[in-house]
């Protein structure tokens, strides 16, 4: 069983809807949570940083932690075709070593 | 402007060919870090560096061999390439919510 598990998608939404994206984890010592954004041909960059359980909102981006069901997600908001893209979440129980999901493709469709 | 660069982008080379791929960042960061990206696995981290003159393996060090001789440049070696080392690569630089990534380096060993 992987330490993180995130499904490959690819998930198609028409643009104006909400998404949803998910990672489970088996590490209980897991603190920190993030969601990376990675467009083709480009290296991940960092979208939400959280730090032990609840939710933190930036712009249309809201990042939600369960810890007690081992469960985060990625809510955006009024999608747009420039979300297009991997998205990859990851945690570390330290600051330091990070471990990724294998990525969701969301395609969002004018 | 806050960057990591990485050297060459595009690498095609034959099994056991030594081979260095560079890293540069510019932000002062004493972390800094190597991963492969494969479908279906995500990211990978390959090795670490806490500061100069520190290193340490990550999960998939097989095959690799990296240098921290000075602050800004963390390189990866591979002495002797196999087919299997082809892959997605990316440097990292800096933790938690001051981590970049480079833009990647996508090497076909033949």
């Amino acid at each position: 069983q992987k330490e993180v598990e995130q499904d490959p998608g690819p998930l198609s939404v028409p643009e104006g809807a909400i998404v949803s994206l998910n990672c489970t984890y088996s590490n209980s010592a897991f603190q920190y949570f993030m969601w990376y954004r990675q467009y083709s041909r480009k290296g991940p960059e960092l979208l939400m940083y959280t730090y032990s359980s609840g939710n933190k909102e930036d712009g249309r981006f809201t990042a939600q932690v369960d810890k007690s069901s081992k469960y985060i997600s990625l809510f955006i908001r009024d999608s747009q075709p420039s979300d297009s893209a991997t998205y990859l979440c990851a945690m570390s129980v330290g600051a330091q070593k990070l471990v990724f999901g294998q990525g969701t493709r969301l395609t969002i469709n004018p | 402007e806050a960057q990591v660069t990485q050297n060459p982008r595009y690498l095609i080379t034959v099994t056991g060919k030594k081979l260095t791929v560079t890293c540069s960042q510019n932000m002062n960061h004493e972390y800094m870090s190597w991963y492969r990206q494969d479908p279906g696995l995500g990211l990978r981290q390959i090795y670490y560096s806490m500061n100069v003159e520190v290193t340490d393996k990550g999960d998939v060090p097989e095959g690799y061999k990296v240098s921290r001789k000075e602050k800004r440049n963390f390189p990866l070696i591979l002495e002797s390439p196999s087919p299997n080392q082809t892959s997605l690569y990316f440097c990292a630089s800096g933790v938690g919510e001051t981590q970049y990534f480079g833009p990647g380096t996508r090497l076909l060993v033949l």
